[in-house]
This record gives C-alpha cells, structure tokens and sequence, in this order.
C-alpha cells in the first residue's frame, strides 16, 4: 500500500512568491490535514480537508489556503511568502473514522 | 488548558542499553493516544494508537503503555537504528484529529 506522497520535495521561494504543495493521500483515506513544523518548534495544524470541503483551518493567515479534489488529493498554497514561512510542511491522511494519522516526508519550504 | 509534556529532550543510550521515555498530558476524557517516530526530514512514522489506561501494544524493540496521566515508551535493547526522534500527541474532547496536541518530542541517539 502507498503511504501518503507529497511533492516536491523542496521548495526554494523569494519573499513576496506564492508557494504551492501537493499532497495524495493514502488510497481510501479521505481526509487529508496539512501540519506546520518549523525549526525548533512542534507540529502545527494548518487545515483540513474532508470530501472535498475545508472542515477546519488553525491559527494561521488567510494567506495560507488550500483544496482538496475529487480523487482526495490536496494542494496547500500560501501567497505573499514571509522569512518565517520556511519550514517542512507535512500532509497527513486518515479514514473519517481512521486510526490515527499517516504523514507524508513532507515538503521543505525555503523562503529567502 | 490542555497539555502535552515529553521527557527527557534529548537521550542518549548505548546499543542494548533499555529506556523509558515518557509523554505525560493533562487532557481530560483522552480520546487517543498516538505514538510517532520521526527521522531527520521525514515526516513522523505511526507507530501506536492507546485508548485506555492499561493498554498496552508492542513493535519489536517498542512497547507503548498508557496511564490516566501519561503514556510510556518502553525500548528494549535499542540498536542505532532506533535513533530518531519520538513524538507522542493526544487528542482531546471531542476527538477530532484537526485538535491533535503534539508533544515536543524526545530526541534518541543509540550509539554503537
């Protein structure tokens, strides 16, 4: 079974760009949630997406947004990047009533 | 306000030598439990998911025990391999993933 892909693998971006991740996730999974994890601090819950509606979104700007497709596939962008965007963004995938969640390796993003 | 504490920061053990780490919360009406493994950027790898006090699950050199106050990782006769960093995270009432509290994680090196 393939775990949760996400491409690409970096990302090197100026300040002011628009960034755009992609996420597949786990075959038969339908949620997809999309995490923050900058230097030296913990996961941070960025959005998710079920059936193909935002269900949630954390505590970060509108700036930060996303989708999810029909195949449950989903795209993180974030627009007029910042310095302290730069991190390794990780997507995850659960069942609606899954066990527990599966991350991908994530996508690092350098803003500069 | 709910928390997640992880400890030690950092463990370092020689080849064979066991170890507890511990993850301890302060959520009421736990509705699971999760422990990852995360090697240097990856995304974090599941390895468990707990319940209830009493639980108990095992992965080769791993085993997970849970409490009504903290969760620990048992690791038996770690090799090098077993370095990583490990992550627990919980969720709260009432049970949704976009609302996992992520610990800080406990950061292993196994030396030969």
């Amino acid at each position: 079974e393939a775990g949760v892909t996400q491409s690409p693998t970096h990302l090197i971006k100026t300040r002011g760009q628009q960034a755009t991740l992609r996420c597949s996730p786990i075959s038969g999974h339908t949620s997809v949630y999309w995490y923050q994890q900058a230097l030296g601090l913990g996961l941070q819950f960025l959005l998710w997406y079920d059936e193909g509606e935002e269900r949630n979104r954390g505590n970060f700007p509108p700036r930060f947004s996303g989708r999810q497709f029909p195949n449950y596939s989903s795209e993180l962008n974030v627009n007029a990047l910042e310095l302290e965007d730069s991190a390794l963004y990780l997507c995850a995938s659960t069942l609606s009533s899954g066990d527990g969640l599966h991350f991908g390796n994530g996508t690092r993003l350098t803003v500069t | 306000e709910d928390q997640v504490t992880q400890s030690p920061e950092a463990l370092r053990l020689q080849e064979g030598e066991s170890s507890s780490l511990n993850c301890s919360y302060t959520v009421s009406g736990l509705r699971g439990l999760f422990w990852y493994r995360q090697d240097p950027g990856k995304g974090p790898e599941f390895l468990f998911t707990l319940y209830s006090a009493g639980e108990e699950k095992e992965k080769e050199r791993l085993k997970a025990t849970l409490t009504k106050k903290e969760s620990f990782l048992h690791i038996t006769a770690p090799k090098p391999e077993d370095s990583a960093t490990y992550l627990c995270a919980v969720k709260p009432p009432p049970g949704g993933y976009n609302k996992l509290i992520f610990g800080a994680g406990t950061r292993l090196a196994v030396h030969p």
